[in-house]
């Protein structure tokens, strides 16, 4: 209960595409929702987040859609560029709990 | 401003052998967390310490364990290291109230374990 599936595990997307990684997760308390971008050699980096009280959330050309009914959640990136090319992580948690879970990670590469 | 910062960058280690990772926070930032990110996977909470105390630990053996110090920085100690230990370690910080959201991480330390 306490897993978020991710998937794609990789996606390849042209440049100026929209690339769109999708989640799951079964537990209903997890109430925040964060995306992490990771370049390689480095930690990740919050990207984008949302709790349930919203269904989309917009940064730039970075969106997250929440389906609370379906426990879903994705990540939108629109235009895609070269250097949007990275791992994608999801994550849950709630505010009782003191650790993100985690997705397993999509490998996102963006041809020129 | 210094971001997170983790020491050393990276490690080789032999089995049955022990490890001490660092970590030192954003200035301001009271709250420490360590993962586990195992080569493809997502990363797995280790512990998360705040004010100097454990606030939570992740599903990890005894042979793990940490401390944070009155300036916030924290090590993390690994004991006994199996060939499993391999991973990057990763340590973050993150506001006081905001212990989970907007977590800021370090580049981490790439523990390899012969």
């Amino acid at each position: 209960q306490q897993q978020v599936k991710q998937s794609p595990q990789s996606l390849i997307v042209q440049k100026g595409g929209i690339s769109i990684i999708n989640c799951a997760y079964e537990n209903t308390a997890f109430d925040y929702f964060p995306w992490y971008q990771q370049f390689p050699g480095k930690g990740p980096a919050l990207l984008i987040a949302i709790r349930p009280d919203v269904s989309e959330k917009k940064e730039g050309r970075f969106t997250i859609s929440f389906n609370k009914s379906a426990k879903q959640f994705s990540l939108h990136i629109m235009d895609s560029q070269p250097g949007d090319s990275a791992t994608y992580f999801c994550a849950a948690t709630s505010d009782s709990n003191y650790q993100l879970i985690w997705g397993a990670g999509t490998k996102l590469i963006i041809k020129p | 401003d210094a971001g997170v910062t983790q020491s050393p960058t990276h490690l080789i280690k032999t089995r049955g052998q022990h490890v001490t990772l660092r970590c030192s926070p954003i200035s301001g930032h009271k709250s420490v967390s360590w993962y586990q990110q195992v080569l493809g996977q997502g990363p797995q909470f280790i512990f998360q310490y705040y004010e100097k105390e454990e606030r939570g630990r992740g599903n990890f053996p005894d042979r793990f364990s940490a401390r944070q110090f009155p300036n916030y920085s924290s090590e993390l100690n690994v004991n006994a290291l199996l060939l499993g230990d391999s991973a990057l370690y990763l340590c973050a910080s993150s506001l006081p109230g905001a212990t989970n959201e907007k977590l800021f991480f370090g580049s981490g330390t790439q523990l390899s374990v012969l």
